[in-house]
């Protein structure tokens, strides 16, 4: 939570190809780490999660890798598709509950 | 549940007036944040709160900007006066945290569109 960073802030890809989006975060506390999307006009909602017990989670196309020590998260995308064009939004929260957003990666895929 | 409910959807106010945001969490939800979002400034979070309780409001800009939580199912933001750099959309989102420090996904309303004139 507290200090959160996001690169790139754009990133603009080939259909088919990967996109991967770093979030750094500077609170030690935190233990959760979610990823959001919003698409054009829409409300951000929850891709994927993954809390501190665990180094990397899975769902179909799309993966979440933590570093702890390191403190950062990473979004993967695999195999993108224009729908996946969106901006996407880290938000680690810790001790105190407090949910701050990164300042979105903006991704545009391309057919 | 038909999940957070904001209203109105849009809202189109002159400067000077008095402009009130309405949310409905999702039941049994006990957390409730407020976000402004804006190209410049992104998702800012305004205010939250615990158990119907204002835990941090360092994010709302200045005193022109209120908000409430009278019970565990409605939340309202105001400002007052409005201007014109009040223009963003407002969300609303809640979630369910345990005592333990357990932390779970947000979900959002589906905003509110201010535009102050």
């Amino acid at each position: 939570g507290e200090n959160v960073e996001q690169h790139p802030s754009t990133l603009s890809v080939q259909e088919g190809d990967s996109a991967v989006i770093k979030c750094t975060y500077s609170d030690s506390a935190s233990n959760y780490f979610p990823w959001y999307k919003q698409e054009l006009g829409k409300r951000p909602q929850l891709i994927i999660d993954i809390r501190s017990n665990v180094g990397e989670k899975k769902d179909q196309r799309i993966a979440v890798t933590l570093n702890k020590t390191a403190k950062h998260f990473s979004l993967h995308i695999t195999e993108t598709q224009p729908e996946d064009s969106a901006v996407y939004f880290c938000a680690p929260r810790g001790g105190y509950n407090k949910l701050i957003f990164g300042a979105g990666t903006r991704l545009a895929v391309h057919p | 549940d038909a999940g957070v409910i904001q209203s109105p959807r849009h809202e189109v106010t002159e400067m000077g007036q008095e402009v009130t945001l309405r949310c409905k969490p999702i039941s049994g939800h006990n957390s409730l944040f407020w976000y402004r979002q804006t190209m410049m400034r992104g998702l800012e979070l305004l205010i939250y709160f615990n158990n119907n309780v204002p835990i941090d409001d360092s994010g709302m800009p200045e005193d022109r900007f209120s908000a409430k939580m009278p019970n565990a199912s409605f939340s309202t933001l105001k400002i007052q006066p409005s201007e014109p750099r009040d223009s963003a959309v407002y969300f609303c989102a809640s979630s369910f945290r345990t005592g333990g420090s357990q932390f779970a996904e947000a979900f959002f309303g589906q905003g509110t569109r201010l535009t102050v004139v």
